[in-house]
């Protein structure tokens, strides 16, 4: 069983239509969780940066965490075709300089 | 603000063959990680430097091996090239003292096909 489960998609939806992503996890050391966006043959982009539970909002993105069900999400409002990617989870312990372990990512398809 | 950028962008090798990637770290950024992405896969840690010592490694084997520079910038050699070594490698680079793993940001990564 991998550390962080992430669903492959494809995920589907018209344009502004509210996508919905999620990834659980399995150590419970972990304390930062990221979401980053990678386009098609490209370096992946942070998107959103979290210390333990609760929420972060920042645009039309919404992170949240849950520590307690080892489960994350992400939610993109009013979705544009700009947002088609690959969506990736990622999290780390809390010593200074920890590597990142990533989910396998969700590919997102917005149609116009 | 130059951000990560690393070279070469594409390239293709022979199996048994051996490669260098390099890696400049975004400006004001001291430390460097390499990841290795699989075709619709997640990244997978290498490994990371911190004055010019390798601080953590990944479940890599020896052929993977790196180095960085006073400059701070990095390099990756991979040796013995297998077919399973085909992957983008990305190099990411944040600051040693950011608090936890602070923000790592990414460059557009390396192609490697390995014949």
């Amino acid at each position: 069983q991998k550390e962080v489960e992430q669903d492959p998609g494809p995920l589907s939806v018209p344009e502004g239509a509210i996508v919905s992503l999620n990834c659980t996890y399995s150590n419970s050391a972990f304390q930062y969780f990221m979401w980053y966006r990678q386009y098609s043959r490209k370096g992946p982009e942070l998107l959103m940066y979290t210390y333990s539970s609760g929420n972060k909002e920042d645009g039309r993105f919404t992170a949240q965490v849950d520590k307690s069900s080892k489960y994350i999400s992400l939610f993109i409002r009013d979705s544009q075709p700009s947002d088609s990617a690959t969506y990736l989870c990622a999290m780390s312990g809390a010593a200074a300089g920890n590597k990142l372990t990533f989910g396998g990512g969700t590919r997102v398809l917005v149609k116009p | 603000d130059a951000g990560v950028t690393q070279s070469p962008t594409h390239l293709i090798k022979t199996r048994g063959q051996q490669v260098t990637l390099r890696c400049s770290p975004k400006s004001g950024h001291d430390t460097v990680s390499w990841y290795q992405q699989a075709l619709g896969q997640g990244p997978q840690f290498i490994f990371q430097y911190y004055e010019e010592e390798e601080r953590q490694r990944g479940n890599f084997p020896d052929r993977f091996s790196g180095h960085q520079f006073p400059n701070y910038s990095s390099e990756l050699n991979v040796n013995a090239l297998l077919l399973g070594d085909s992957a983008l490698y990305l190099c990411a680079s944040r600051t040693y003292r950011g608090g936890g793993t602070g923000e790592l940001f990414f460059g557009e990564g390396s192609r490697l096909t390995v014949l």
